[in-house]
């Protein structure tokens, strides 16, 4: 998983507040996916974004949650006021063009807590 | 919504001991994925399979996928304390809306000396 990087990853926020996580993929991969891994729980399909388009946000909460991958800069993963059921392990994966044999690499993730 | 089981959940044996994992699922998958996760740290990636009946050995590790592209086992050959880790097998069934994950419920396997 060299490569794939996210921050922060810590994060603590109370309950109510915003949390923003960055993820900026391996060089050469225009293709994004994140992940949840909550508590005990495994790791569950959020959005799969690939340069300025949300491709598939089947996994994502209808409400708080949203993503983006503009242009230039990272990814971005924003979960507004938050809730203590929100605390979990966020990982990014990134890959080039999907096919067959592509493979996705994961970032070391970033560990919210809600208090 | 497809579903992929790992057998067994935890295993925790000696260094030495040979060992096999199982991911089962009733869905067809255009690939699977191998990771092994570390406490507090993302998936590393181990191994791509693609083709049905397709073997693949990395080290002492044997990947194996079902004819029918549903299941998936993982051999260890004399397994090392460095071997422990959370083993995760992953499904992807390749859309026009990329190649998302679902992801197995894992296996816990530790090796003591």
């Amino acid at each position: 998983n060299a490569g794939v990087m996210q921050n922060p990853r810590h994060l603590v926020r109370r309950r109510g507040q915003e949390a923003r996580l960055r993820c900026s993929p391996m060089k050469g991969h225009s293709h994004v996916y994140w992940y949840r891994q909550l508590p005990e729980e495994g790791l569950k399909f959020m959005v799969y974004l690939q340069k300025e388009n949300i491709i598939d946000e089947s996994g994502m909460p209808k409400e708080r949650f949203s993503a983006e991958f503009p242009k230039e800069g990272p990814s971005i993963l924003r979960i507004q006021q938050v809730v203590r059921g929100d605390s979990a392990a966020y990982f990014c994966a990134s890959s080039r063009n999907p096919g067959q044999r592509t493979e996705q690499f994961f970032g070391p993730g970033t560990r919210l807590t809600v208090l | 919504t497809q579903l992929l089981e790992q057998s067994p959940q935890f295993l925790s044996i000696q260094e030495g001991e040979n060992l096999t994992v199982y991911c089962n699922s009733s869905s067809v998958f255009s690939s699977l994925q191998w990771y092994r996760q570390e406490p507090g740290e993302g998936p590393v990636l181990l191994v791509t399979v693609v083709t049905g009946g397709e073997v693949k050995k990395l080290k002492r590790l044997t990947f194996q996928f079902g004819d029918a592209r549903k299941d998936s086992s993982l051999h260890i050959t004399a397994a090392q304390p460095g071997d422990t880790g959370l083993y995760l097998c992953a499904g992807a069934i390749l859309t026009g809306g990329g190649n998302k994950l679902t992801f197995g419920t894992g296996t816990q396997l530790k090796v003591e000396l």
